[in-house]
């Protein structure tokens, strides 16, 4: 089984501040995705931001946006101009398209605080 | 859509009851995952099915553990006996087949049952 590590079981950010938060993955693959997920206390589970591994260019949405360093087995998410909605669980992902479990590895999540 | 809809959203339960928890994946999603989240594990896996089949359930921690899909829009989760440790939240996922040979990748989450056994 693959596996995702966060290395960051907690984390704060001063309001309008930016923040980045910590993901590395073991694999052997060469063509994967690797996902952020994000679980406010409401704990709906909340796509934020996808990477294809053939991609060089990393990933943006709005204020959120990833550092993905292949060789390195590296995703990172950085997130600017802090809200206090950014408030919540942040859970790293890895899907491989030759797994034919079809399955998802998740990290065991960051908490990340913002504070006012 | 409506979404992946679980129910119930939360339970309370004595030890050595029997759980049922529901599941409505998607219309037309062919994968479904069952997931356990807890504070010292995080995300579990437990078990999921492709077409209705449930195809690794390795995840399943014992045989008080079971699942079921009876067909393509419903999920049951089943404990009996229930026990505190099992006290955690349990998510449902669906996802698409693969298309066009493309892998179409996005998870879909339910918003969980928060399980209590007391």
């Amino acid at each position: 089984a693959q596996t995702v590590t966060q290395s960051q079981p907690e984390m704060s950010v001063q309001e309008a501040e930016t923040v980045t938060l910590s993901c590395t993955y073991d694999t052997s693959e060469s063509d994967y995705y690797l996902f952020w997920y994000k679980q406010p206390p409401s704990r709906q589970m909340i796509l934020v931001i996808r990477q294809e591994a053939y991609k060089q260019q990393n990933a943006t949405e709005n204020r959120f946006s990833v550092n993905f360093q292949k060789a390195a087995k590296s995703f990172s998410l950085k997130i600017s101009d802090s809200q206090l909605g950014d408030a919540a669980m942040y859970f790293c992902a890895y899907r491989s398209p030759s797994d034919p479990g079809n399955q998802f590895y998740f990290g065991t999540g960051t908490s990340l605080t913002v504070i006012p | 859509d409506a979404g992946v809809i679980q129910s119930p959203r939360h339970e309370v339960t004595e030890m050595g009851q029997e759980v049922t928890l529901r599941c409505k994946p998607i219309s037309g999603h062919d994968y479904l995952f069952w997931y356990r989240q807890t504070m010292m594990r995080g995300l579990e896996l437990l078990i999921y099915f492709n077409n209705n089949v449930p195809i690794d359930d390795s995840g399943m921690p014992e045989d008080r553990f079971s699942a079921k899909m009876p067909n393509a829009s419903f999920s049951t989760l089943k404990i009996q006996p229930s026990e505190p440790r099992d006290s955690a939240v349990y998510f449902c996922a669906s996802s698409p087949r693969r298309s066009r040979g493309l892998l179409y990748e996005k998870l879909f989450f339910g918003s969980g049952t928060q399980l209590s056994v007391l």
